[in-house]
């Protein structure tokens, strides 16, 4: 089954405490990307990555790092999380070549930081 | 960078109405126009998209439109149910400069049966 997970669903951490969120899609997508949500904002990006060692700034990338040493694998890191980071994170992940631009999104990560 | 807005942040309306979603970009250069679904508590999806050569496109109950000159375009749906109830988000990306996409603030439109 085509899909995009990511992992964990629900985290709850401290201020400052590094933490990983992990994103894996198994549909052989070049392009990656990573979301945040939140009320009255929609979906803005933080980084994303046209291909492997490929990565750029989105719209909102302060405090948060990215890698993409495998095609499938789009880890987020976030190294010192302050409260303004709790919210619900989008990765997705979409085939740049060909004519389809549809972007498939994993389930989300709801983060809490206290 | 492109600039994105959506209106309204919320509609309601009564089943079997029409909604209509409005959006206005800021970069000439975009030219892929996709809106999204989200349902309560779950991931956004692809409903529909438009590309700028296009000036409307349609799929059963809902269709999109797209003004090149005025830098706007419409997400319509008609005969409204229940399960339409939802958050949709506008997109605008340029595709030839393929990278950012940029999405609307989102419309939360609520059915009433």
């Amino acid at each position: 089954e085509a899909q995009v997970t990511q992992n964990p669903r629900y985290l709850i951490t401290v201020t400052g405490k590094k933490l990983t969120v992990t994103c894996s899609q198994n549909m052989n997508h070049e392009y990656m990307s990573w979301y945040r949500q939140d009320p009255g904002l929609g979906l803005r990006q933080i980084y994303y990555s046209m291909n492997v060692e490929v990565t750029d700034k989105g719209d909102v990338p302060e405090g948060y790092k990215v890698s993409r040493k495998e095609k499938r694998n789009f880890p987020l890191i976030l190294e010192s999380p302050s409260p303004n980071q709790t919210s619900l994170y989008f990765c997705a992940s979409m085939r740049i070549a060909g004519t389809n631009y549809e972007q498939y999104f994993g389930p989300g990560t709801r983060l809490t930081v206290t | 960078g492109e600039n994105v807005e959506q209106h309204p942040s919320t509609l309601s309306v009564q089943e079997g109405d029409s909604a209509v979603i409005k959006c206005t970009y800021s970069d000439s250069a975009s030219n892929y126009f996709p809106w999204y679904k989200q349902e309560l508590g779950k991931r956004p999806q692809l409903i529909i998209d438009i590309r700028s050569n296009v000036g409307e496109k349609k799929d059963q109950r809902i269709a999109v439109t797209l003004n090149k000159t005025a830098k706007h375009f419409s997400l319509h749906i008609t005969e409204t149910q229940p399960e339409d109830s939802a958050v949709y988000f506008c997109a605008a990306i340029p595709i030839v400069n393929f990278n950012k996409f940029y999405f609307g603030s989102g419309t939360k439109l609520n059915v009433k049966p």
